[in-house]
């Protein structure tokens, strides 16, 4: 079953933005839309963003998400130290009936 | 504020069986899909498999087709993961939740070794 395309590692400096990128097809990121989650090193991941776009309560407003065509973003304003981590998104792939996951990219914050 | 809590990994021999159980609190169980998902060490996310509200339809990722079975019981408020025919590649991870994937344990780890 064939994943989605994420970059493996981005690096920003302190309080700029980053925007990571995740690439799917029709029947996943282009139909369902992309949930994307952060991950911690030793810790389980955290929803940042559904697949509907809703963003939990406990999320800082700088994580947002867009989407065009088969691309979801997810942009990283006023970067901080604890947002070094992995991220990760995930969709629903109809053709499949399975859900998917990109392979993480790693951002550093310089 | 929902909870999960996953038990029952441990270590096992290439070819034995072991069965993964998520303990569900907090939230209306029976209203989601529940998910197993596993992170071998070092790696990403994987899914594996997935289940409906009642049961009926259950979905897996190619490589477990045929040794992993889900299941759940929503008076309960649990789900399983039967892992038969286990292989090295199983080692991982393996987290329980629901397809929102909102709310993740701790995870519960396999090491399928000899």
């Amino acid at each position: 079953q064939a994943g989605l395309t994420q970059p493996p590692s981005v690096s920003k400096g302190l309080r700029q933005t980053a925007t990571l990128t995740c690439t799917g097809n029709s029947y996943n990121v282009g139909n369902q839309g992309a949930a994307w989650l952060q991950q911690h090193q030793g810790h389980p991941p955290k929803l940042l963003s559904s697949r509907n776009n809703n963003r939990p309560s406990d999320i800082s407003e700088r994580f947002s998400t867009s989407r065009s065509g088969n691309t979801t973003s997810l942009t990283i304003t006023g970067l901080q130290p604890e947002d070094e981590a992995d991220y990760y998104c995930s969709a629903w792939d109809s053709s499949l009936s399975a859900w998917v996951f990109g392979g993480g990219t790693k951002l550093t914050v310089l | 504020e929902g909870q999960v809590v996953e038990s029952g990994g441990g270590l096992v021999q290439p070819g034995g069986s072991l069965r993964l159980s998520c303990a569900a609190s907090g939230f209306t169980f029976s209203h989601y899909w529940s998910t197993w998902v596993r992170q071998a060490p070092g790696k990403g996310l994987e899914w594996v498999a997935i289940i409906t509200q009642d049961g009926s339809e259950k979905f897996y990722v190619d490589s477990v087709k045929g040794r992993f079975t889900i299941s759940r019981d929503n008076a309960e408020n649990s789900l399983s993961l039967q892992m038969n025919s286990l292989r090295p590649e199983d080692t991982a991870v393996y987290y329980c939740g629901r397809d929102l994937f909102d709310i993740w344990g701790q995870g519960t780890m396999v090491t399928v070794s000899s």
